[in-house]
């Protein structure tokens, strides 16, 4: 099935370093979520993106929706140990509100204190 | 946040077997769920589309006769792994969309299968 584009696989960063994550698509998105994963459990979402260019933020963790709608970002400030995991960017086909989700393949994260 | 059940959280079978794990949303109503399947190191890949009182939608490769989903009310779908084989052995995850919160999905914990 499709999927997006998602960059990098994989992260090793120090505690207290900054990240960035994005999404790509060829495909014109209606909605973008963010979610994490830690081994052995399902996804929970972070962040939740509705409109063009729309920027939000939960704690630590900001994420963007493109203005073209093909495109999000998800930034990590100041990492923790507890902030490893998988994290998947997910979106919701335009006009299509609703239907099923299109999974990236995941950024897997290390974090060394 | 909205909560989604799973059951079992693990289990271990035979080949040959028929396995059935549920997908319970806890405080919110789910006209929509969904069945993922992933493996190890890879993403979720979407199986099926469960709507409340109609068939499911199943995905391009996805055997609806093995893997046979049933919506029987606003807060219970089954996924039920008929036949299992070694090659069906995967973490399943299912979803429910809360239509009263912007059509979000929120996940259940997942099922591991495990077919010997």
């Amino acid at each position: 099935g499709q999927q997006l584009n998602q960059s990098p696989q994989s992260m090793f960063i120090q505690e207290g370093e900054d990240v960035s994550m994005n999404c790509t698509s060829s495909s014109i998105f209606n909605t973008w979520l963010w979610y994490k994963q830690d081994p052995g459990e399902g996804p929970v979402l972070l962040i939740a993106l509705y409109k063009a260019g729309e920027l939000t933020s939960n704690g630590r963790l900001t994420a963007q929706f493109g203005i073209t709608r093909k495109d999000s970002f998800l930034n990590i400030s100041a990492s923790i140990p507890s902030d490893v995991g998988i994290y998947f960017c997910a979106g919701q086909l335009a006009p299509q509100a609703g239907t099923a989700l299109i999974f990236g393949k995941g950024t897997t994260l290390s974090v060394s204190s | 946040g909205a909560v989604v059940s799973q059951h079992p959280s693990r289990v271990i079978c035979k080949s040959g077997t028929s396995v059935k794990i549920e997908c319970r949303s806890l405080d919110f109503q789910a006209t929509t769920m969904f069945w993922y399947r992933q493996f190890p190191k890879q993403s979720l890949m979407l199986m099926a589309t469960s709507n409340e009182g109609s068939k499911a939608t199943y995905e391009q490769g996805v055997e609806k006769d093995k893997f046979l989903i049933n919506h029987a009310s606003l807060t219970l779908s089954t996924l039920t792994v008929t036949s299992a084989h070694p090659e069906d052995s995967s973490f399943y995850i299912c979803s429910a969309r809360d239509r009263l919160a912007r059509n979000e999905q929120f996940f259940g914990p997942g099922t591991r299968l495990t077919v010997l």
